[in-house]
């Protein structure tokens, strides 16, 4: 299996661009996350998917960000404007979900997309 | 908040000594999660233990939780200059569905 994939794996913009990062989550998974990590704030949860469905956007900075999945295999997130305080290394991970109240099973990440907004 | 904290934030030790980081949350957990991340990298899962175990082993890996205290460990024996990199726990509360990460411990092994 060829993990989960993103890309751009480095994404250097200027501010005001509009900024789409993308991931292919493992085959099979049925859930799916996106993090930000930086210095200052750590491994923050941005949002996750359940079945293709947005389940919990409460860690979403601001309306410039925004995801979606349209499809099992594909996930996108996008900033529209960027702004410097946005550079951070985005990680996607995805999961399968086992189901009934057992909670969350083991993550699997991506390499991550460093992005730097000049 | 239902977030882990490690502690230490940061500690180096020599090849062949063993390793030990704490990490205390604050609500009611169903599992907890550790992870490491090696410089540039993302997260790799290391080891998952349930709120009704207080201990799990795997390889040099040992990890404990005390659900009293809110608090776990791993600890990593005999240290290998590979082990250098971040250590993260994460916690899952119960009936949700998503992790939060501590800030992590950067581990420092020297040859």
């Amino acid at each position: 299996d060829a993990g989960v994939i993103q890309s751009p794996r480095h994404e250097v913009t200027e501010m005001g661009q509009e900024v789409t990062l993308r991931c292919k989550p493992i085959s099979g998974h049925n859930s799916l996350f996106w993090y930000r990590q930086t210095m200052m704030r750590g491994l923050e949860l941005l949002i996750y998917f359940n079945n293709n469905v947005p389940i919990d956007d409460s860690g979403m900075p601001e309306d410039r960000f925004s995801a979606k999945m349209p499809n099992a295999s594909f996930s996108t997130l996008k900033i529209q404007p960027s702004e410097p305080r946005d550079s951070a290394v985005y990680f996607c991970a995805s999961t399968f979900r086992s189901g009934g109240a057992g909670g969350t099973d083991t993550q699997y990440f991506g390499p991550g997309t460093r992005l730097t907004v000049l | 908040s239902q977030q882990g904290e490690e502690d230490p934030q940061a500690l180096s030790i020599q090849e062949g000594e063993n390793a030990t980081m704490n990490c205390s949350y604050k609500t009611s957990i169903n599992n907890l999660q550790w992870y490491r991340q090696n410089s540039g990298r993302g997260l790799v899962h290391l080891i998952l233990i349930r709120s009704n175990e207080r201990e799990k082993h795997s390889g040099r890996l040992r990890v404990t939780l005390d659900t009293s205290k809110k608090s776990s460990s791993l600890l990593i024996t005999a240290s290998r200059a590979a082990d250098t990199a971040s250590y993260f726990c994460a916690t899952a509360k119960y009936n949700n569905n998503d992790m939060r990460f501590g800030a992590g411990t950067r581990l420092t092994v020297k040859p």
